[in-house]
């Protein structure tokens, strides 16, 4: 089946400790999205990508950092920087010739900072 | 800054068709209207999206008033699973010229047996 795998599904980490978070999809998509989600909040974007080794700034980028090596795959590195790293994090996906942004999202990370 | 207005909740009787209202005053003439659901600790899912004109899936009808500044999506048949936080978005362009959608609080409905 095609979709879009994240991983692990909830994390922990000691605060100052960078962390990555996972994301794979096998749609064939062009354009990849990594969004944050805090409690009782809408999606914010923190990075996306519209072809690989091409990356765009989000809204929320400071403290974040991604890589796009392979189509398949888009990383997502928390830093130390980062001050509230402590969210629900999800990955999304689109064709990006499309038009219509239709995005198709992963089941989500969790992140807890100590 | 969330380009659309939603109530926080609504309730919906099973087997009854839901009526979810969104303003989006501000729209411009290009930017179209998305709806989502997210089922709770998951991944949206997408619904509908519409410009101008009234749009039907197999999901939900989307209505758009004729100015645009609002829209009403509409599931016919409200079922328990059909229990979701709803999110009316906007599709704008950001200053590079690439699409991107500004997403808002959303609606969190309930659907009651």
């Amino acid at each position: 089946d095609g979709g879009i795998t994240q991983s692990p599904k909830y994390l922990f980490r000691k605060e100052g400790q960078n962390v990555t978070l996972s994301c794979e999809q096998n749609l064939n998509h062009d354009a990849m999205y990594w969004y944050r989600q805090d409690p009782g909040q809408g999606l914010r974007l923190i990075y996306y990508s519209q072809i690989v080794n091409d990356f765009q700034k989000g809204d929320i980028a400071e403290g974040y950092s991604v890589s796009r090596e392979k189509k398949e795959s888009f990383p997502l590195t928390v830093t130390s920087a980062q001050k509230n790293p402590t969210a629900f994090y999800l990955c999304a996906s689109s064709m990006r010739d499309r038009g219509l942004d239709e995005q198709f999202f992963g089941p989500g990370t969790r992140l807890t900072v100590l | 800054d969330a380009k659309t207005t939603q109530p926080p909740s609504m309730d919906c009787a099973e087997g009854r068709a839901a009526n979810l209202p969104c303003n989006h005053s501000t729209i411009s003439g290009n930017e179209y209207v998305y709806w989502y659901r997210q089922i709770h600790s998951q991944g949206p899912q997408y619904i509908i999206h519409g410009l101008k004109n009234n749009e039907t899936n197999e999901m939900a009808s989307l209505i758009i008033t004729e100015d645009r500044k609002s829209s009403t999506l509409i599931l016919p048949h409200a079922t328990l699973r059909d229990t979701a936080v709803y999110y009316c978005i906007v599709r704008v362009f950001n200053a590079g010229n690439n699409r991107k959608l500004i997403w808002g609080l959303g609606t969190s409905l309930a659907v009651n047996p």
